[in-house]
């Protein structure tokens, strides 16, 4: 079955570096998100993408984070300048069509970033 | 902004009990997805319900949406072990594409 991988599976960073966090969504999707759960706690949605833009973004999703689609098969989350705050599990999840529509999120295995 | 409670936040239960737990939006919803994340685990998508009033059911998992969109519900039937894990809802807005989670509910089932 095929299934959203993210890479790498844990990254350990120091405050003010840049992260990226990359993922590769299933190959016949079109719509891509992020979300990150701080331990614990709920799962926040960070942004959604499709046709090579941001569709939507929350209040989270600030200067500091940018997405992209650099090939016809990764998608990426940046980080420009971690905080200790950004210390989460961070998935990204595909969805087959429908920006609007009901159709199930496939969500990757998640990044566990540590900011120090 | 948009608020998805949950409640309970936990629930240990004896293997073969029933469990639900609830979903309340702020808003009202233009449909409702269900997960289930198990412990170091990601959110697995388990159904999604688009009409008022409706009702899914999984097995022994039972799904209902509110009449008014704005609720819904899980209830498993004679829990096992292997339903361990946090359930969480996730609600879309009529118009939008995000889904805003809730705050789940950690079920334990005890053998």
């Amino acid at each position: 079955e095929p299934e959203v991988t993210q890479t790498p599976s844990h990254q350990v960073t120091q405050m003010g570096q840049e992260v990226i966090l990359r993922c590769v969504p299933i190959s016949n999707h079109l719509y891509f998100y992020w979300y990150r759960q701080i331990l614990g706690q709920k799962v926040e949605f960070l942004v959604s993408f499709y046709n090579n833009e941001i569709s939507e973004k929350s209040e989270i999703f600030d200067d500091q984070f940018s997405v992209e689609r650099p090939d016809g098969s990764n998608f990426t989350l940046k980080i420009r300048s971690t905080k200790l705050e950004d210390s989460a599990m961070y998935f990204c999840a595909s969805k087959v069509a429908g920006g609007y529509s009901s159709y199930e999120q496939y969500f990757g295995p998640g990044t566990r970033l540590t900011v120090t | 902004g948009q608020q998805v409670m949950q409640i309970p936040q936990y629930q240990h239960v004896q293997e073969g009990e029933d469990f639900t737990t609830y979903c309340n939006s702020s808003t009202t919803l233009s449909n409702i997805q269900w997960y289930k994340q198990r412990p170091g685990g990601h959110p697995v998508f388990l159904i999604q319900l688009v009409k008022s009033g409706e009702v899914k059911k999984q097995k022994r998992l039972t799904f209902q949406f509110g009449e008014a969109k704005k609720n819904s519900s899980l209830h498993i039937t004679a829990t096992q072990t292997t339903d361990v894990g946090t359930y969480f809802c996730a609600g879309r807005n009529s118009g939008t594409y995000k889904y805003i989670f809730g705050t789940g509910t950690r079920l334990k089932v005890l053998a």
